[in-house]
């Protein structure tokens, strides 16, 4: 069952704790993104990787980290500098950076109090 | 130069009735444009994408219309049911892709009412 999975659905964290979301993809894909989606702002890039040990800033980088150790695994760290982390975020797939199709996983709604 | 500019922001149709998206670009290197369809609390997925060598791309009761010179682009669905009531969004991808993800415009609410 290929697809992308994304580890907790529902996730809290107390302010100034660093915290990781898991994305995970069996699709043998090249390319991951990370996107943050707030109400009336759309899906706003956070980073991208291309390839193994490789990733760019996105739009709203600041705040957030990544690592792309393997291919299939493309965690985000949201930071206890991101301002404003209470957030729906979204990881997603695409055979390569230049496929216009983007597979998404289910998203992570991290709230911080 | 790099953004979709999507509207409206929110939509009600009757059911039955025809809806109606628009998206306009800037950027004449885009040669991609896919509509995304997300359910609340779900990931985005593909509905229907379109390339600029074509007008128009049917699937079922969705359509995209796209005009070149105008640089615009429309997503229409034909008989819209309480079933399509999610969020849609449109998207374009540049010739020079392999540097430039996918740009996003900022999403229609959609809500189809009996």
């Amino acid at each position: 069952d290929g697809g992308i999975t994304q580890s907790p659905k529902y996730l809290f964290r107390k302010e100034g704790q660093n915290v990781t979301l898991s994305c995970e993809q069996n699709l043998n894909h090249d390319a991951m993104y990370w996107y943050r989606q707030d109400p009336g702002q759309g899906l706003r890039l956070i980073y991208y990787s291309q390839i193994v040990n490789d990733f760019q800033k996105g739009d709203i980088a600041e705040g957030y980290s990544v690592s792309r150790e393997k291919k299939e695994s493309f965690p985000l760290t949201v930071t206890s500098a991101q301002k404003n982390p209470t957030a729906f975020y979204l990881c997603a797939s695409s055979p390569s950076q230049g496929a216009g199709e983007q597979y998404f996983g289910p998203g992570t709604r991290l709230t911080v109090t | 130069q790099q953004q979709v500019k999507q509207s409206p922001q929110s939509l009600i149709v009757q059911k039955g009735g025809i809806s109606i998206i628009n998206c306009a670009y800037e950027n004449t290197a885009f040669d991609y444009f896919p509509w995304y369809q997300q359910f609340p609390g779900k990931g985005p997925a593909l509905l229907i994408a379109i390339r600029p060598d074509v007008s128009e791309k049917k699937e079922g009761r969705f359509t995209i219309s796209f005009n070149k010179s105008a640089k615009q682009f429309s997503l229409h669905i034909m008989d819209s049911q309480p079933g399509d009531s999610a969020t849609y969004f449109c998207a374009a991808l540049g010739e020079d892709s392999g540097n430039t993800p996918l740009v996003f415009g900022k999403g229609t609410r959609l809500s189809v009412i009996a």
